[in-house]
């Protein structure tokens, strides 16, 4: 069965630091991999994903992840924290083929200090 | 429409009520996928429509849940004699023809509170 782990619930940077949020899966056959943002009170919202090809993945606002398969990893990283980055943050795993269903970690709730 | 629409965006509804989830998804987006997400939990999977054809029911938590699609457009998500364990947030997805890497767009939620 597949599922996914994201290390730290809460997770806290200082504007213009780093931001690393950890994600790691298990799944028998290679996956496709997503990062998920979700603002309060709104929807998820793509942020990148890994389907095929190029491990390191670009996505919106500056975000990126790279793809390790021999960690079994997929962590989300921003070299700079902007404050507009805080919310939650979900790491989720789709299996090649015919499931669809997207199955997701717990989230990290990332906040952003002055 | 521009994203995926649900609708109320709230609900709240007495323990033993009925209760309707509207979901209208990107129009023309094939596949469509509803979640239910707990307070501090990430969402978890209920069901998923290719078209009108509900093609994996296997997260309905019970037989008081049931979900149709009946012109491979809007959906409804219904819950029967509500109990309180069904306060969550349910969010909707759709996603543009049938790759499974197709990415899912989500709605920004039903909100349901159940007294």
């Amino acid at each position: 069965a597949q599922s996914v782990t994201q290390l730290g619930s809460h997770v806290s940077v200082s504007e213009g630091a780093l931001v690393l949020l950890r994600c790691n899966y298990s799944s028998s056959v290679p996956p496709y991999l997503f990062w998920y943002v979700q603002y309060p009170n709104q929807g998820l919202q793509l942020l990148l994903k890994y389907t095929t090809g190029a491990t390191l993945v670009k996505g919106i606002n500056g975000f990126e992840a790279e793809f390790k398969k021999s960690e079994t990893s997929f962590h989300l990283t921003k070299p700079s924290a902007h404050m507009s980055d805080a919310a939650e943050y979900f790491c989720a795993v789709s299996k090649a083929g015919n499931n669809r269903k997207l199955i997701w970690g717990l989230g990290t709730s990332l906040a952003v200090n002055p | 429409g521009a994203g995926v629409s649900q609708s109320p965006r709230y609900k709240v509804a007495k323990r033993g009520q009925d209760v309707a989830l509207r979901c209208d998804p990107i129009s023309g987006h094939v596949s469509l996928f509803w979640y239910q997400q707990a307070l501090g939990q990430g969402p978890e999977f209920l069901t998923y429509f290719q078209n009108e054809a509900q093609l994996d029911k296997s997260g309905l938590p019970s037989d008081r849940f049931f979900a149709e699609r009946p012109e491979g457009s809007v959906s409804t998500l219904k819950i029967q004699r509500t109990q309180q364990e069904d306060s969550a947030v349910y969010l909707c997805a759709s996603s543009a023809r049938t790759g499974d890497n197709q990415p899912q767009h989500f709605g920004d939620g039903t909100r349901l509170s159940i007294l």
